[in-house]
């Protein structure tokens, strides 16, 4: 147990829909991250966010939209995705932007 | 933006063996932290080595940082099959002005019974 909490850990979902992707963290951390996973490829931070407010977008699509309501959850709210977004998404949190982070284990996005 | 690169990409070794992999990155780093990922799962924060440290140890881990050849390097020692994952490099980008940690493309490590 990492103490950070992902859901769900497999989504299927065809071009046109809408979903979420939920995280959330039991460690009293004030950064949260969401990262994006592809096979063969570096890590790719996606958002950061510090005290509840985002502190950084790594020039994401807008089909990609975070939300954190508190210290504790982080959201990534998804529409219209591209196949290839297939990938697994993976959330963080730590005490501030440079301490080590403690990650969830993912969700496996898959777009038909 | 990536900061750290892995290298070896994957590296295969038998039980008992030293595996050591390596780390390089372009710009001036606060710290450099090492991570490994289990098929499937997140990644584990390792080891955390300051820009001012030379070198750390944490059990049969020994991590090395030079900062004149913008280099790390992780070696794990008497390695078992448990420790088949990905290992990752991660370092801060303050001076580039991003905030966060940036992750390499990861050495896949298997380690033979």
């Amino acid at each position: 147990e990492t103490g950070v909490t992902q859901t769900p850990r497999h989504l299927v979902m065809g071009m046109t829909n809408k979903k979420s992707l939920k995280c959330e963290q039991h460690l009293g951390h004030n950064a949260m991250y969401w990262y994006k996973q592809s096979a063969k490829k570096p890590l790719e931070l996606m958002f950061v966010y510090n005290f509840k407010e985002q502190t950084e977008n790594n020039s994401v699509p807008s089909r990609f939209s975070p939300e954190c309501p508190n210290s504790s959850h982080l959201f990534l709210h998804l529409h219209t995705l591209q196949p290839e977004d297939s990938a697994l998404y993976l959330c963080a949190s730590s005490q501030d932007e440079v301490q080590p982070q403690h990650f969830g284990d993912g969700t496996r996005l898959s777009i038909l | 933006s990536q900061q750290g690169e892995e290298d070896p990409q994957a590296l295969s070794i038998q039980e008992g063996e030293n595996a050591t992999m390596n780390c390089s990155y372009k710009t001036s780093i606060n710290n450099l932290q090492w991570y490994r990922q289990n098929s499937g799962r997140g990644l584990v924060h390792l080891i955390l080595i300051r820009s001012n440290e030379r070198e750390k140890h944490s059990g049969r881990l020994r991590v090395t940082l030079d900062t004149s050849k913008k280099s790390s390097s992780l070696l794990i020692t008497a390695s078992r099959a448990a420790d088949t994952a990905s290992y990752f490099c991660a370092t801060d980008a303050v001076i580039l002005g991003d905030l966060g940690m940036r992750f390499g493309a990861g050495t896949r490590l298997t380690v033979k019974p």
